[in-house]
């Protein structure tokens, strides 16, 4: 049950798009759709972005999209704002009823 | 809407127990699945354990299979996640989570509580 890789931090303006990786293997993110993407605010109980590698509930911005290309998935956000300030972390389904998370991301809206 | 209150935490010593309940209301309880994931200070997500809809699959993480429990009573609405031989690195604070759609374990914690903090010290 070894965690995913994701960058520690990552950084971007306003208005600009950023994209956060998440590297895993082939039992995880490459074995299986079933990547999901959450965001955290400090203090605050993580928040669904994305589920099933690129669908979007309802309730979230269409300014976030995820994708995956073999092993790794990915995060973008266009059009930053101050709000996406944030800590933001990908999990994945690994088989045999487990599931891993990645590291975390911080992003910082400069 | 949605609402999952996790309750119990607190400080224990090392080697002993204790037992978190989740709370839930605003949707139909007995439909979805469940799960913890707990989150060290300032570390990342880690999860825990999940129960299934019906009751009947349960299933946890290598470092916490043998000591922790979880379990869910319909007629409450409330799951429980029984901890023993507690550790100092199992401090954190644990989240409940509802599994985003019914019927399913499809490994995706949509709505999440606000955690409850519990810390293993001597």
């Amino acid at each position: 049950q070894s965690a995913l890789t994701q960058p520690a931090s990552v950084s971007g303006s306003p208005g600009q798009s950023i994209t956060i990786s998440c590297t895993g293997t082939n039992s995880d993110i490459g074995g299986y759709d079933l990547v999901s993407w959450y965001q955290q605010h400090p203090g605050k109980a993580p928040q669904l972005l994305i589920y099933e590698v690129t669908k979007r509930p309802s309730e979230v911005s269409n300014r976030f999209s995820g994708s995956k290309s073999g092993n790794t998935a990915s995060l973008t956000i266009s059009g930053l704002r101050p709000e996406d300030d944030s800590n933001y972390y990908c999990s994945s389904y690994a088989g045999r009823f487990t599931l891993v998370f990645g590291g975390g991301t911080r992003l910082t809206v400069l | 809407q949605v609402q999952l209150v996790e309750s119990g935490g607190g400080v224990v010593q090392p080697g002993t127990s204790l037992t978190l309940s989740c709370a839930a209301s605003g949707f139909t309880f007995n439909n979805y699945a469940i799960y913890w994931v707990r989150q060290a200070p300032g570390k990342g997500l880690d999860w825990v354990a999940v129960v299934s809809d019906d009751g009947d699959n349960k299933y946890y993480a290598d470092s916490v299979k043998g000591r922790f429990t979880i379990s869910r009573d319909d007629s409450k609405n409330t799951v429980h996640l029984q901890m023993n031989s507690l550790r100092r690195d199992d401090t954190a604070v644990y989240y409940c989570a509802r599994e985003k759609s019914m019927f399913v374990l499809a490994a995706i914690p949509g709505y999440w509580g606000q955690g409850a903090l519990v810390s293993v010290s001597s």
